[in-house]
């Protein structure tokens, strides 16, 4: 059962524009949502994240909406940069007994930013 | 060290060897994960370490799978008579206790073939 649903699979923006990367998940214990940015040849990195109780959070270039009620959340890439370019990841956390903050992952979605 | 380390980078195998991976986490971080991920997949969870609490095992796939960490130091992952569907990369991460809400800080993997 996968539990945290990403779309789209892949995605090309130009340079400039908005990416946008939606997340769905269906367990309502979930309590934090994190973003992670993963480069080939490299483990995911941490973005941005966002508690439940908040609606939207910016940081930069990059900001997470988050809607409870839909059970949805989705990245925001504003002014896309060739940088940027590089699989993105929703992630839902967890906590499965003392301090086990288990993440559970969407499949991922490949960005890449033309120039 | 500065930051989670993975060894070796990338292992190539023969089906029903067995194979060792090992992770170096972040000095004073207690808590400890490792994490599969197949090609065009999110990531799986597969154990989590914390401190000498007994380790939540509830990821393994199955019992050719086993980890252990000394501590709060060194982990290795022992796969045990590989199969094809081993091949992943296997990541490994780590956070302070009770900081894992917030996600952690991954190595770069190591990407194992069974061939």
């Amino acid at each position: 059962q996968q539990q945290v649903k990403q779309s789209p699979q892949s995605l090309i923006v130009q340079k400039g524009g908005i990416s946008i990367i939606n997340c769905a998940y269906e367990n309502t214990a979930f309590d934090y949502f994190p973003w992670y940015q993963q480069f080939p040849g490299k483990g995911p990195a941490l973005l941005i994240a966002i508690r439940p109780d908040v609606s939207e959070k910016k940081e930069g270039r990059f900001t997470i909406s988050f809607n409870k009620s839909a059970k949805q959340f989705s990245l925001h890439i504003m002014d896309s940069q060739p940088g940027d370019s590089a699989t993105y990841f929703c992630a839902a956390s967890l906590r499965s007994g003392g301090s086990n903050y288990k993440l559970t992952f969407g499949k991922g979605t490949l960005l890449t930013v033309n120039p | 060290g500065a930051g989670v380390s993975q060894s070796p980078s990338n292992k190539v195998t023969e089906k029903g060897k067995d194979v060792e991976l090992r992770c170096d986490p972040i000095s004073g971080h207690t808590a400890l994960y490792w994490y599969r991920q197949r090609l065009g997949q999110g990531l799986e969870f597969l154990i989590y370490f914390q401190g000498n609490s007994a380790p939540d095992k509830s990821g393994l796939p199955s019992d050719r799978f086993s980890a252990e960490r000394t501590g709060e130091s060194v982990s290795t992952l022992t796969i045990q008579r590989t199969q094809q569907e081993d091949s992943a990369v296997y990541l490994c991460a780590s956070s302070l206790k009770d900081r894992g809400r917030r996600g952690y800080t991954f190595g770069s993997g190591t990407r194992l073939t069974v061939v």
